[in-house]
């Protein structure tokens, strides 16, 4: 089984919609959740942080439950710059450990 | 705002020979990663470091990788003799505070091995 695993995709939306991403987890001890972005042939960049409580940023809403293994993203109102994949990310213990990578979500934004 | 640093973009090199991946880490940041991404595939963890040594490293890092900070500044990882597998993009990462484990990435290296 696959420790982080995620629908690839493409989900192919219009401007303005609102898309939902998910993802699960294997491992129950995983501490930290994040989502990160990646372009193509770029770094990932941090997105967001994903907390017990749920947290948002802006268009941006991510939902952990832990009972579930499950962490999901929510955009709202989609802009074309919005195309990209998606990575959901978990780190086992906290503290300095290693990010456990999905395979990612690819989006494309269509006008 | 402060980023993380990658030399060179891209290397090409023969298979057998050594290369060096060059990283300056953000300054105020004391845990430092290397990840590799082969093409089409996922994210993959390689080693760790902090305070000057290895802190956890995968499988795949073994006896032909190693890293070392030089300096105050640099973090560099070295593949001693390099395999056709070992193509991908390389990737460091650095973290500030590692109760919240928020890594920032740099824009990678493209290693192709001929």
């Amino acid at each position: 089984r696959k420790e982080v695993e995620q629908d690839p995709g493409p989900f192919n939306v219009p401007e303005g919609a609102t898309v939902a991403f998910n993802c699960t987890y294997s491992n129950s001890a995983s501490q930290s959740f994040f989502w990160y972005r990646q372009d193509c042939r770029k770094e990932p960049k941090l997105l967001m942080s994903v907390y017990s409580s749920g947290n948002e940023d802006g268009r941006f809403t991510a939902q952990l439950n832990r009972a579930s293994q499950y962490i999901s993203l929510l955009i709202r109102d989609s802009k074309l710059s919005d195309s990209a994949t998606y990575l959901c990310v978990v780190s086992h213990f906290s503290g300095n450990t290693p990010l456990v990578f999905g395979k990612g979500t690819r989006l494309s934004v269509i006008a | 705002e402060p980023e993380v640093t990658q030399t060179p973009s891209h290397q090409v090199t023969q298979m057998g020979q050594e290369v060096i991946l060059r990283c300056v880490p953000i300054s105020n940041h004391l845990y430092f990663y290397w990840y590799r991404q082969i093409l089409g595939q996922k994210v993959e963890f390689l080693v760790s470091f902090y305070n000057n040594e290895i802190s956890e490293k995968s499988e795949i890092f073994d006896d032909q990788f190693s890293v070392e900070r030089p300096d105050g500044s640099n973090f560099t990882l070295k593949i001693r003799s390099t395999k056709l597998e070992d193509s991908a993009m390389y990737f460091c990462a650095s973290c500030r505070d590692s109760a919240i484990n928020e890594q920032f990435f740099g824009p990678g290296t493209r290693l192709t091995v001929l």
